[in-house]
């Protein structure tokens, strides 16, 4: 069974300053690997994901996160972040094996503070 | 990009009563569609997965007689919390995947549930 860590439960930074979430997951099999941002009682929105291929990949709004197989990981990372950037952020796998059952991590809770 | 909707967004009931979610994937048809709850400040927990035509999967712990999925067509799942308690007070959200070769769950919006 997969399972998904992230290493702070709350990261509190100022605007225009870099950020990075922690995650990192274990699993016996293959994963994909997802961030979603939550904004107050909103649902989930889909930040970025690995399939395959480049481990580095990038969202539309600066984030990027890089898969590193052999440190398990799945850091998501924003070189200077907005006050609108603040958010619950989950990390979340799914085994790449069929039938898509996702586990979710704790979640981090951004604070970007002017 | 795809749109998934629940119904409704907030609902408040008495102790006993039951109440019915309703998830709809709004521009694509959904064949898988999951289940979550969220507790204040916590994480999703995976619920169900509901695949049309066909009985939920729960998950361990999950009453399955409590919440009752039905998942009638390839655009609609429900999600029926019976006899609800204070317990049972939480956020509710689901996901669908576009199509069996999907990788990507689409969230709908939630549903605030609160048990008085």
């Amino acid at each position: 069974a997969q399972s998904v860590t992230q290493l702070d439960s709350q990261v509190p930074v100022f605007e225009e300053a870099p950020v990075e979430l922690r995650c990192n997951y274990s699993s016996s099999v293959s994963v994909y690997l997802f961030w979603y941002v939550q904004y107050p009682n909103q649902g989930l929105q889909l930040l970025l994901k690995y399939l395959s291929g480049s481990t580095l990949v990038e969202s539309i709004n600066g984030f990027e996160a890089e898969f590193n197989k052999s440190q398990t990981s799945f850091h998501l990372r924003k070189p200077s972040v907005h006050i609108s950037d603040t958010a619950e952020y989950f990390c979340a796998v799914s085994e790449n094996t069929g039938g898509f059952k996702t586990i979710f991590g704790a979640g981090t809770r951004l604070f970007v503070k002017a | 990009g795809a749109v998934v909707s629940q119904h409704p967004s907030r609902v408040i009931c008495k102790s006993g009563t039951s109440v019915k979610i309703e998830c709809r994937s709004l521009d694509f048809q959904a064949t898988t569609m999951f289940w979550y709850r969220q507790f204040p400040k916590q994480s999703l927990m995976l619920m169900a997965t509901s695949n049309e035509g066909s009985k939920a999967t729960y998950e361990q712990g999950v009453e399955k007689d409590k919440f009752l999925i039905n998942h009638a067509s390839l655009t609609l799942s429900t999600l029926t919390v019976t006899s609800a308690h204070p317990e049972d007070s939480s956020f509710y959200i689901c996901s669908a995947l576009a199509g069996a070769a999907s990788d990507t769950q689409y969230f709908g919006p939630g549903t605030r549930l609160t048990v008085l």
